[in-house]
């Protein structure tokens, strides 16, 4: 079975400072991996993936993620906060078989950004 | 850019009364899921429908829940007897090939 742990639910950094959001993830076989991001009162917006190929993805809204398969993680960072940034990011993982197959989600980190 | 779309944003009911939430997923989806996130929680998995059956289910989706697709464009989720722990925010997904799944705005379910 799958799951994801996100280190610290509450992250704090000045605007304009590095974002760096922790995700670990456990899986026995190679997983698809996924940050979503949800905005006060909204739903869940993909913000990027990785299934296959390219180790660093890139995303929307400046964001970036690496997997590193031997530190089974997949950190989220931005080089520049914005106010607009301030949310609740999900890691998820899901193993993808060919068939429909459900997201884990770990438990979220909300992000506070400060002038 | 096509869009999930779900109604009502915000349900209000009765313990013991039905509920039926509804889903429009992205037209050419094939596979459809729905999540539920109790406030202050994260997102849990209910249950995901393709080839118009359930392929899976979690341990939350009992003999309560049922899904349908009742037609070409809708994909609904009901609750025949809600419970006060039935309160959540429950969110429809879908999508094409079964692995990146597009999420709809979702649904706050208050029972009172």
């Amino acid at each position: 079975a799958q799951s994801v742990t996100q280190l610290g639910s509450h992250v704090s950094v000045s605007e304009g400072a590095l974002v760096l959001l922790r995700c670990n993830y456990s899986s026995s076989v190679p997983p698809y991996l996924f940050w979503y991001v949800q905005y006060p009162n909204q739903g869940l917006q993909l913000l990027l993936k990785y299934t296959t190929g390219a180790t660093l993805v890139k995303g929307i809204n400046g964001f970036e993620a690496e997997f590193k398969k031997s530190e089974t993680s997949f950190h989220l960072t931005k080089p520049s906060a914005h106010m607009s940034d301030a949310a609740e990011y999900f890691c998820a993982v899901i193993l993808y078989t060919g068939t429909a197959s459900k997201l884990t989600f770990g438990t979220g980190t909300r992000l506070q950004v400060t002038l | 850019e096509p869009e999930v779309t779900q109604t009502p944003s915000h349900q209000v009911t009765q313990m013991g009364q039905e509920v039926i939430l509804r889903c429009v997923p992205i037209s050419n989806h094939l596979y459809f899921y729905w999540y539920r996130q109790i406030l202050g929680q994260k997102v849990e998995f209910l249950v995901s429908f393709y080839n118009n059956e359930i392929s899976e289910k979690s341990e939350i989706f009992d003999d309560q829940f049922s899904v349908e697709r009742p037609d070409g464009s809708n994909f609904t989720l009901k609750i025949r007897s809600t419970k006060l722990e039935d309160s959540a925010m429950y969110f429809c997904a879908s999508s094409q090939r079964g692995d990146t799944q597009y999420f709809g705005p979702g649904t706050r379910l208050t029972v009172l």
